[in-house]
């Protein structure tokens, strides 16, 4: 079944506390992004990767680093989470193609920093 | 830059009724436009999306949205809605010059199908 899958799913963590939220699409797709979502704000995007080792800023990066080494995986992570990165966080893959704009969404991963 | 604007935060309607949820855009190039779904404790899903062409869009669940440029609007509608309907609706635009390919999404419209 084609999907993007993101592990874990649920993540209470403490502040300063490193962690890794890991992206995985198995459609082969080149493009991949990171989004958060808040209550009011909608998704907002924290990271993009146009290509494997091809990774820019979003709307939101602050806090934030990614890595692309391979194609199918694209994990986020937070090296000091600190309160205001609790949200739900949602990856996201879109096929190549200059028509290719549809984006297709893992399940999201709640983190809640204390 | 690009904003979406959802102008309904909660939409109640009851079963079989008519709804419309309505979504205004800003952008200063071309843009593509989406309707997204996400039901509860779910991802999002995509319900249609407007690229080129003709205006009046068709998406699943038997959903249509249609694209005025004039009005700058990509409102969604559905002749009769299911219980099953229940859920947040996002509209989402992005630049058709735009790289990096971000969805900006509108703050979502809840809608609540009642019985």
């Amino acid at each position: 079944e084609a999907q993007v899958t993101q592990n874990p799913r649920y993540l209470i963590t403490v502040t300063g506390k490193k962690l890794t939220v890991t992206c995985s699409q198995n459609m082969n797709h080149e493009y991949m992004s990171w989004y958060r979502q808040d209550p009011g704000l909608g998704l907002r995007q924290i990271y993009y990767s146009m290509n494997v080792e091809v990774t820019d800023k979003g709307d939101v990066p602050e806090g934030y680093k990614v890595s692309r080494k391979e194609k199918r995986n694209f994990p986020l992570i937070l090296e000091s989470p600190s309160p205001n990165q609790t949200s739900l966080y949602f990856c996201a893959s879109s096929p190549p193609g200059l028509l290719s704009y549809e984006q297709y969404f893992g399940p999201g991963t709640r983190l809640t920093v204390t | 830059a690009q904003s979406v604007t959802q102008l309904d935060s909660q939409v109640p309607v009851f079963e079989e009724a008519p709804v419309e949820l309505r979504c205004n855009y800003s952008s200063s190039v071309s843009v593509y436009l989406f309707w997204y779904v996400q039901y509860p404790n779910q991802g999002l899903q995509l319900l249609l999306k407007y690229l080129s062409g003709s205006t009046l869009v068709k998406g699943i669940n038997g959903f249509e949205a249609e694209f005025n440029k004039s009005q700058t609007s990509f409102h969604l509608r559905k002749p009769s809605v299911h219980i099953s309907d229940t859920a947040e609706y996002f509209c989402a635009v992005t630049g058709a010059l735009a790289g990096r390919r971000a969805l900006t999404f509108g703050s979502g419209t809840r809608l609540q199908v009642q019985p």
